[in-house]
């Protein structure tokens, strides 16, 4: 079946750019889709199609994907970023949706 | 407002079933793919399976590690969705969620709260 690799952990200043990755074999050729998840809460969806926001999402969400990695990148980081993030597509050749295994990121 | 909410969970012997619900507002129900998830304690979110939408002949896929353990239904008259599990074993601890679905991206934009399910004797 369809592996996803994310980087444990991403640590960034307050302030800085997150940029959380999410790996898979020709992962450009598949649409993207990104949830933050806080602790005792559930997903959010963050990202879908590679680089669209849904509503209510700040633009310091984006996206992107190509050749073999998909990027989350979150621009002026703050304390209420922190949060899991993972990675997900749909797999065709397996008929499965495949999750990342997340990313912790940590606001110094 | 769209609201899902799953109900059901709670503490289940080994070998016994379950069966999940996730009653839904504030969207046309029948016009949506409804997923379940769970994660384990600490653990990351895996896929258990969807349901489509009658637009998709509410066609249904399992993830591999519950298939043929798994059945998901939906009635559309209620907005309702179902999670039925049987055979359950501990590793099948986890907070299960319902989420809507978009059929054509199989991505999912509206979660449940979550229900706890616990297996243990």
């Amino acid at each position: 079946s369809y592996v996803l690799t994310q980087p444990p952990s991403v640590s960034v200043a307050p302030g800085k750019t997150a940029r959380i990755t999410c790996g898979g074999i020709d992962i450009g050729d598949k649409s993207v889709h990104w949830y933050q998840q806080k602790p005792g809460q559930a997903p959010v969806l963050v990202i879908f199609y590679d680089a669209d926001r849904p509503s209510g999402i700040p633009e310091r969400f984006s996206g992107s994907n190509s050749g073999n990695t998909a990027t989350l990148t979150i621009s002026r980081v703050d304390a209420g970023d922190e949060a899991d993030y993972f990675c997900q597509v749909w797999d065709n050749s397996s008929e499965s949706v495949v999750f990342g295994g997340g990313t912790k990121l940590t606001v110094l | 407002e769209v609201q899902l909410v799953e109900s059901g969970g709670g503490l289940f012997q080994p070998g016994r079933s379950l069966r999940l619900s996730c009653p839904s507002s504030g969207f046309s129900f029948g016009d949506y793919t409804v997923s379940w998830f769970r994660q384990a304690p600490g653990r990351g979110l895996e896929w258990v399976g969807f349901i489509s939408s009658k637009a998709y002949s509410w066609t249904t896929e399992y993830g591999a590690s519950v298939k043929g353990r798994v059945s998901i239904s939906r009635d559309d008259s209620k907005s309702i969705a179902y999670l039925q599990m049987n055979s359950l074993k501990p590793e099948d601890t986890a907070v299960y969620y319902c989420a809507r679905g978009d059929s054509s991206g199989y991505y999912f934009d509206y979660w449940g709260q979550g229900t706890l399910v616990t297996v243990s004797s």
